[in-house]
C-alpha cells in the first residue's frame, strides 16, 4: 500500500508552460517535504512545509501544503527545460520517511 | 558540514552472489538511516530504516539485510542474490525530518 500518492505520474509540457503535481494522502504529517532527482543522482530537497495550508515560494516553483496536513502541491510557472525530472514528495510517520510515488516531468524546449 | 558516501556507484553481480553496499556519513551524529531502492522513473520504496547503532526496523520482506555496526556507518547485505534485486539503491540521512542522499548504487544481478 502506497501512503504517499502523486498525480499526474508523468507529465510532458512545451516550455513556458505551467504545471501542477499533486502528493495525497489518507494520512496525517507533521511535515512534508518536495525533492527533485536527476537520472542517476539521490533526490535533492527542495522544500519542506510544516503548517496546514502553508505556502512556500522558491523562484518558479510554488508549493502549497493542505488545510489538514494530508495533501500537497506544487505549482511550476513558466517552465523551463532545466526543470526536467523526477519530482517526489515525502513525509514522516515516527521515524519512517515515506516518498510518494513520483512525478516525471520533461520540459521540451 | 554534514555529508553522505555511498559506494559503490554501479555493480554487476551474478545471481546467487553475495551483497555489501555500504553508506557512511559525516558531520553529524546519532541520525536517523535509511536504505531505499527504486525502480527507473518511479517513487523510493523504503527497505531498512535505523535510529541507532544496532537498531534496525525492515519494511519489506525480501532477500536483503541491513546493519548499524557504527553510529554513521549502514550497510545492505545479501548472502544470495536475486534477479530481482536489480535496481537502483540510495542511503539517506535524516538529522531531523528531512533525507539527505548518497549518490546510489546501480545494482544489476546477471
Amino acid at each position: 500500500t502506497q501512503l504517499l500518492e502523486q498525480s499526474p505520474q508523468f507529465l510532458s509540457i512545451q516550455e513556458g508552460e505551467n504545471l501542477t503535481v499533486y502528493c495525497n494522502s489518507s494520512s496525517v504529517f507533521s511535515s512534508l517535504q518536495w525533492y527533485r532527482q536527476e537520472p542517476g543522482e539521490g533526490p535533492v530537497l527542495l522544500v519542506t512545509v510544516v503548517t496546514g495550508g502553508e505556502v512556500k515560494k522558491l523562484k518558479r516553483l510554488t508549493f502549497q501544503f493542505g488545510d489538514a496536513r494530508k495533501d500537497s502541491s506544487l505549482h511550476i510557472t513558466a517552465a523551463q527545460p532545466g526543470d526536467t525530472g523526477l519530482y517526489l514528495c515525502a513525509g514522516a510517520l515516527g521515524n519512517k520517511l515515506i516518498f510518494g510515488t513520483g512525478t516525471l516531468l520533461a520540459v521540451q524546449p | 558540514s554534514q555529508t553522505i558516501h555511498q559506494w559503490p556507484a554501479t555493480l554487476v553481480q551474478p545471481v546467487g552472489s553475495p551483497l555489501s553496499l555500504e553508506c557512511t556519513v559525516e558531520g553529524t551524529s546519532n541520525p536517523n538511516l535509511y536504505w531505499y531502492r527504486q525502480a527507473a522513473g518511479r517513487g523510493l520504496q523504503l527497505l531498512f530504516y535505523s535510529v541507532g547503532i544496532g537498531q534496525i526496523s525492515s519494511e519489506v520482506p525480501q532477500n536483503l539485510s541491513a546493519s548499524r555496526p557504527q553510529d554513521r556507518q549502514f550497510i545492505l547485505s545479501s548472502k544470495k542474490l536475486l534477479l530481482s534485486d536489480s535496481g537502483f539503491y540510495l542511503c539517506a540521512f535524516s538529522p531531523n525530518t528531512e533525507a539527505f542522499f548518497g549518490q546510489g548504487t546501480r545494482l544489476t544481478v546477471v
